[in-house]
């Protein structure tokens, strides 16, 4: 079946705009989480989402970053006044039902910020 | 607060000789493990999972996984190197409270030479 899809695959951005970051998750998958991968910082947390329940949001870096996730479906995260520390491989994940450890991670949205 | 200790940035073998990708894990919880693969612009795969059933746990395309508790260890191994194995490798904790909240290795890049 089809797995998580990210799009876009790049993004090139100006410092200062802001950007969307859309995820597509597995059919039925009720978890959804943001991932930030960047040199020197490896693999970081960011948000996650579980049905209607409020959003852990703990990993975000700033107020500049947020995330929706619209009936209970797709998600879209959002960086605003991008920086260039921004620039990073953005990964989305999904869960099945109650197995919120094991994660199917998507192909991932590289931003750059010049 | 759990970490993950992968002890080798980049590990290069020859085709068909053994591979060895060691992690060090320092949960205190029963922990969760597990071992992603990441490939050229691609997303992360999931390799094993470990949740306590049994000790050797089998993977994808050849490899497995030893945990070890009186080592804190979860290496990861192959008898005999494809030149497709050539990819970035993350152990991977979920065993912190949140359950879902996955601390990621810096990762060991595997080279596999002709």
């Amino acid at each position: 079946g089809a797995g998580v899809s990210q799009s876009p695959s790049n993004k090139v951005t100006e410092k200062g705009k802001d950007v969307e970051l859309r995820c597509d998750p597995i059919s039925g998958h009720t978890a959804l989480y943001w991932y930030r991968q960047s040199l020197g910082q490896g693999l970081e947390f960011l948000i996650y989402f579980q049905g209607n329940s409020a959003p852990d949001k703990s990993g975000l870096p700033s107020d500049r970053f947020s995330a929706e996730r619209t009936g209970g479906s797709v998600s879209t995260l959002t960086i605003q006044r991008t920086q260039q520390e921004d620039s990073a491989v953005y990964l989305c994940a999904s869960s099945p039902p109650g197995l919120t450890d094991t994660q199917y991670f998507g192909p991932g949205t590289r931003l750059t910020v010049l | 607060a759990q970490s993950v200790t992968q002890l080798d940035s980049h590990v290069s073998v020859s085709e068909g000789t053994p591979v060895l990708l060691r992690c060090n894990y320092s949960s205190s919880y029963s922990p969760s493990l597990f071992w992603y693969v990441q490939h050229p612009n691609k997303g992360l795969q999931l390799l094993l999972k470990y949740t306590s059933a049994a000790t050797l746990v089998k993977g994808i395309n050849g490899f497995e996984a030893e945990f070890k508790k009186s080592e804190t260890s979860f290496h990861l191994t192959k008898p005999s190197a494809h030149m497709s194995d050539a990819a970035e490798y993350f152990c991977v904790d979920g065993s912190g409270g949140s359950n879902y909240k996955l601390t990621f290795g810096k990762g060991t890049l595997l080279t596999v030479n002709p």
